[in-house]
């Protein structure tokens, strides 16, 4: 499977928007860029995925570059229920699509 | 709409002890199922998926195994825990092709084990 990279932690005030980075630069052509994030103690919540285009959906959009080696998920106005760990996650279009987590990115928000 | 149920919620056993975690959906039917387990302050590991009743790939050779009974019914078992086991069990489903590109994946509410 592609690998991504994502930084490790990041910190944002609450209503202010988050840009939170991800590198794939051996993702193929048919791999989907899937972003998920993990409260304390709960189990991942999908957030969004894409493949060349940029989405929007409800809770976050995904910006994806030209050459789609990296992405960016943005939460425009960053709340407390927003502090997760964000994981960036690359999947291609098999029978049984499985999903790899990686460490993710630990967001905290602040006041 | 589509719910899944995993239980029990936490789970303290003793080493040598045999598991049995069981997971079910609701509301859709041939479901890809997944389970994950996640340690202490780590990522997420998958463990085994399924694609289909009684066909079980395994991802991480352990002391686990899994069996898919039913459609719907996806169960984590050990014959014998290992204080390595402890962890977050977390199963999930998904659909297939352009309905699992659509909504990904969905977990469950995990459950807590700590084999002492």
């Amino acid at each position: 499977d592609a690998k991504t990279t994502q930084p490790n932690s990041m910190e944002s005030n609450e209503e202010e928007p988050v840009h939170l980075p991800c590198n794939h630069s051996t993702i193929s052509g048919t791999d989907y860029i899937h972003w998920y994030r993990q409260l304390p103690s709960q189990g991942p919540e999908y957030v969004i995925h894409g493949l060349t285009s940029n989405v929007n959906n409800r809770m976050a959009s995904l910006a994806i570059a030209e050459d789609r080696k990296s992405s960016t998920l943005i939460l425009h106005r960053a709340t407390l229920r927003d502090a997760a760990v964000y994981y960036c996650i690359l999947s291609d279009t098999g029978t049984a699509s499985k999903l790899t987590f990686g460490t993710g990115t630990r967001l905290q928000v602040t006041l | 709409s589509q719910t899944i149920h995993q239980w029990p919620a936490t789970l303290v056993q003793p080493v040598g002890s045999p598991l049995s975690l069981e997971c079910t959906v609701e509301g859709t039917s041939n479901p890809n199922l997944y389970w994950y387990r996640q340690a202490a302050g780590r990522g997420l590991q998958l463990l085994f998926y399924s694609v289909g009743i009684g066909q079980i790939s395994s991802e991480v050779p352990q002391n686990l195994s899994a069996s898919r009974p039913q459609d719907r019914q996806f169960i984590l078992s050990s014959k014998k825990l290992l204080l390595s086991d402890s962890g977050f069990y977390l199963c999930a489903w998904s659909g297939v092709a352009d309905n699992w590109r659509n909504y990904g994946y969905t977990f469950g509410s995990g459950t807590r084990l700590t084999v002492v």
